[in-house]
């Protein structure tokens, strides 16, 4: 079975301070990884994924992840954080539907 | 492009009575939609697999003769909660399988409270 666990349920960071949030994943095959972000009473946006190729993976709004399968891990980080960028974050691992971490909510302070 | 959409985005029913949720692929064909529940501050937790001419397949703990899903054709699926009571009130979420990218495509999310 495939799972992944979010490490943190809630982060908290200053605006312009580096963006981490953990990610691991349990697979018994080459796992397909995603991030999202869900903002308020709104449906998920996909930040990232990863499928195959080159481990590190660039998306949108500036947030990268690096796949470390000897780490088993696919951390997301941002190098300078936004306001904007406050919000649920969730890891998920594709397999038959997505399974999902239990998300991590950022806070940004001013 | 690969868009999903919900219909409605949110209902308030009474309970007892029956709530009926479309998802929609609008510009791709889905031989499987995937719908999902999410309760408030928490992740989404998948409650069954539909699958286009075939009966659904359910997770473990989700009650199919509450949730009926149907997937009559390669763009449309959907969700009946049936007899709703004030625990089914969550936010439920499909998505489409889009071959040959390895992701799946989200609807906006339907908001349901039942009183």
């Amino acid at each position: 079975a495939q799972s992944v666990t979010q490490l943190g349920s809630h982060v908290s960071v200053s605006e312009g301070a580096l963006v981490l949030l953990r990610c691991n994943y349990s697979s018994s095959v080459p796992p397909y990884l995603f991030w999202y972000v869900q903002y308020p009473n709104q449906g998920l946006q996909l930040l990232l994924k990863y499928t195959t190729g080159a481990t590190l993976v660039k998306g949108i709004n500036g947030f990268e992840a690096e796949f470390k399968k000897s780490e088993t891990s696919f951390h997301l980080t941002k190098p300078s954080a936004h306001m904007s960028d406050a919000a649920e974050y969730f890891c998920a691992v594709s397999g038959r539907g997505m399974r999902f971490g239990a998300g991590t909510r950022l806070t940004v302070k001013p | 492009g690969a868009v999903v959409s919900q219909h409605p985005s949110w209902v308030i029913c009474k309970s007892g009575t029956s709530v009926k949720i479309e998802c929609r692929s609008l510009d791709f064909q889905a031989t499987t939609m995937f719908w999902y529940r999410q309760f408030p501050k928490q992740s989404l937790m998948l409650m069954a697999t539909s699958n286009e001419g075939s009966k659904a397949t359910y997770e473990q703990g989700v009650e199919k003769d509450k949730f009926l899903i149907n997937h009559a054709s390669l763009t449309l699926s959907t969700l009946t909660v049936t007899s709703a009571h004030p625990e089914d009130s969550s936010f439920y979420i499909c998505s489409a399988d889009k071959r040959p990218y390895n992701e799946q495509f989200f609807g906006p999310g339907t908001r349901l409270t039942v009183l």
